[in-house]
């Protein structure tokens, strides 16, 4: 069973600046998805990055990018230019293709705070 | 329009009684679940469900119940509430197939069991 460990149960960043968040995670899978999904104070869950495994590329959304490095099995998000508004949870997630891709596992969160 | 919807948004029980939460989609998604976010945060699937299969977390207690009408629809039914049933509900759906796609999440559900 794959499973998706963030290390960094805590976070805290000054308005403006870049703060990295960690994920590593577990699969003998050579195909499959990576998330990132946020979980601000509201706790809707809302969809902050994708990346498939089989693109070498990493996904950039704006101020948010990713470090996907398959190897080493290591999905990091990087937030640039902090705004207040990016304080959540932030939950890293891996999708198998198999099965329907029926198979979502999450990470235990880290809690980001913006200081202004 | 809301994606995925789910109501109540909150529920405040005594422990034995029975609840049911409703969650509807309008995406056309194949797969509908419900994972359970407990007080630490941590987001477990309970069931997924579509047309063909019911795929159960087998820790979940028996007590759980999904209930789908339609593919649109999956409802929780939880049965004999007890106080660790206490935490925020999510439902969600997803486009299965040759295109694995994100997880639509609801807006979750309180349960509160007194």
């Amino acid at each position: 069973a794959q499973t998706v460990t963030q290390s960094q149960p805590e976070m805290s960043v000054q308005e403006a600046e870049t703060v990295t968040l960690s994920c590593t995670y577990d699969t003998s899978e050579s195909d499959y998805y990576l998330f990132w999904y946020k979980q601000p104070p509201s706790r809707q869950m809302i969809l902050v990055i994708r990346q498939e495994a089989y693109k070498q590329q990493n996904a950039t959304e704006n101020r948010f990018s990713v470090n996907f490095q398959k190897a080493a099995k290591s999905f990091s998000l990087k937030i640039s230019d902090s705004q207040l508004g990016d304080a959540a949870m932030y939950f890293c997630a891996y999708r198998s293709v198999d099965n329907y891709g029926q198979n979502f596992v999450f990470g235990p969160g880290t809690r980001l705070s913006v200081l202004p | 329009d809301t994606a995925v919807s789910q109501t109540p948004k909150y529920l405040v029980t005594q422990m034995g009684n029975d609840k049911s939460i409703k969650c509807e989609q309008n995406l056309g998604h194949d797969t509908m679940y419900w994972y359970k976010q407990d007080s630490k945060k941590f987001l477990k699937i309970m069931f997924s469900y579509n047309n063909k299969e019911l795929i159960i977390n087998e820790t979940v207690p028996n007590r759980f119940s999904p209930k789908s009408p339609d593919k649109a629809h999956l409802n929780l039914h939880i049965n004999s509430l007890e106080l660790g049933d206490s935490a925020v509900y999510f439902c969600a759906s997803s486009q299965d197939g040759f295109y694995t796609g994100e997880l639509f999440f609801g807006e979750g559900s309180r349960l509160t069991v007194l």
